[in-house]
């Protein structure tokens, strides 16, 4: 079945430092990937998504690349601040193994920005 | 637009009590998920229904949970007898078609004790 691996934190950082968070999958068809927000005490947010191999989602400064030979999707941040202190979770939608929208999540990775 | 709207943000439960959450989905939205996030968890995928019907219950625990998307009124995800492993955070997400992107709502917090 699908599955997603994302590094596990906490990634701790002070203030402007580059943020990546590792995020492979595995999945039948050809999926969506996704990358979501969680800010404490919230529900989940989109952060970014592509669909097709090589795309690059990009929002807020935070960006990922489809990468279908890898079978990865890293999110990245240039510089980091203490509002994005949060837990990121990658995920898939592959709709060759469900009828719907239906997500398939990473465990989540949290991260601490200090000032 | 209100977004997706879950109610109650908390509930706290004695163990062999029933728990009953609601989910209003965005307007316009007629596709509903349900997942459960245990403490220090990604997300699990538990239930798929569009009005009326369940689409895909695959992730659903075999006994004493249920849901439901009426006609009219909120999705209801129900558990009965709850025992203190179904203490989690329990999500809701709307999307208007099939295949589009789901909105999530602020979820409920179930603590059985």
């Amino acid at each position: 079945g699908d599955s997603v691996t994302q590094m596990e934190g906490p990634v701790t950082l002070s203030e402007e430092a580059f943020l990546t968070i590792n995020c492979t999958y595995t999945a039948t068809g050809y999926p969506s990937l996704f990358w979501y927000v969680q800010y404490p005490g919230e529900g989940l947010q989109l952060l970014l998504k592509a669909t097709k191999a090589d795309d690059k989602g990009s929002n807020k400064g935070f960006e990922a690349t489809y990468r279908k030979e890898t079978t990865s999707f890293h999110l990245e941040k240039g510089s980091v601040q203490v509002s994005d202190s949060a837990v990121y979770f990658c995920a898939l939608s592959d709709l060759a193994n469900n009828a719907g929208n239906m997500l398939t999540f990473g465990g989540g990775t949290r991260l601490m920005v200090k000032p | 637009n209100a977004g997706v709207m879950q109610n109650p943000r908390h509930l706290v439960r004695r163990r062999g009590q029933e728990a009953r959450l609601r989910c209003s989905p965005m307007k316009g939205h007629s596709h509903v998920y349900w997942y459960r996030q245990l403490p220090e968890e990604g997300l699990k995928f538990m239930v798929y229904l569009q009005k009326e019907n369940i689409i895909d219950e695959s992730g659903m625990p075999k006994e004493r949970f249920s849901a439901e998307f009426p006609k009219e009124g909120p999705s209801i995800l129900r558990i009965q007898q709850v025992v203190r492993g179904d203490s989690a955070a329990y999500f809701c997400a709307s999307s208007p078609q099939q295949n589009t992107e789901a909105f999530f709502g602020q979820g409920t917090r179930l603590t059985v004790v």
